[in-house]
């Protein structure tokens, strides 16, 4: 069983559209909750961190954490083709250690 | 304040030979992680070094080796490369009081 599990998409939505992107996780000593998003062939980049449960917000993008479900996910506002990317969550038990990483989902904003 | 840099960006090997990578971390970062990503997959972890000893390995086999310098750059050593070894080999860094772990852009490896 892998550690965390994410939806591979692939995600299509028009351009202003809601983008609801989820990860789940099975061993409660996670603590903290990653997102990061690769354009193709490219490293992934940080794009939010959040450590144990609740939200956290930076500008168009909104990471929320329920570590009583297990479940994390990651809101786009207002989505733009330059979003158009895969998005990979990551958790880990401490920041100095190693990050298991979800499969990625492809996402689409179509102008 | 300068990124993590990788090299080469891309590498054609064939099997049985041996590839060695580079990692250049991020200004004032001590600790190293490097992750494996195959295609249409994650990025899987490897091992981690810290002030230049292994703290932390993957599940993959011993012919995945590293090492870090005094100056926290480090190198990921591949012997007898296999076919399954084609992949997008990346490099973390982080300091162990930070928040979290800053990749490079990854060096691309083809195995013929």
């Amino acid at each position: 069983q892998k550690e965390v599990e994410q939806d591979p998409g692939p995600l299509s939505v028009p351009e202003g559209a809601i983008v609801s992107l989820n990860c789940t996780y099975s061993n409660s000593a996670f603590q903290y909750f990653m997102w990061y998003r690769q354009y193709s062939r490219k490293g992934p980049e940080l794009l939010m961190y959040t450590y144990s449960s609740g939200n956290k917000e930076d500008g168009r993008f909104t990471a929320q954490v329920d570590k009583s479900s297990k479940y994390i996910s990651l809101f786009i506002r207002d989505s733009q083709p330059s979003d158009s990317a895969t998005y990979l969550c990551a958790i880990a038990i401490n920041t100095g250690n190693q990050f298991y990483f979800g499969t990625g989902t492809s996402l689409t904003v179509i102008p | 304040e300068t990124g993590v840099t990788q090299s080469p960006t891309h590498l054609i090997k064939t099997r049985g030979q041996q590839v060695t990578l580079r990692c250049s971390s991020q200004s004032g970062h001590n600790t190293v992680s490097w992750y494996q990503q195959a295609l249409g997959q994650g990025p899987q972890f490897i091992f981690q070094y810290y002030r230049e000893e292994e703290n932390g390995r993957g599940n993959f086999p011993p012919r995945f080796s590293g090492l870090q310098f005094p100056n926290y750059s480090s190198e990921l050593n591949v012997n007898a490369l296999e076919l399954d070894d084609s992949a997008l080999y990346l490099c973390a860094s982080s300091d162990p009081q930070g928040e979290t772990q800053y990749f490079g852009p990854g060096t691309r490896l083809l195995v013929l």
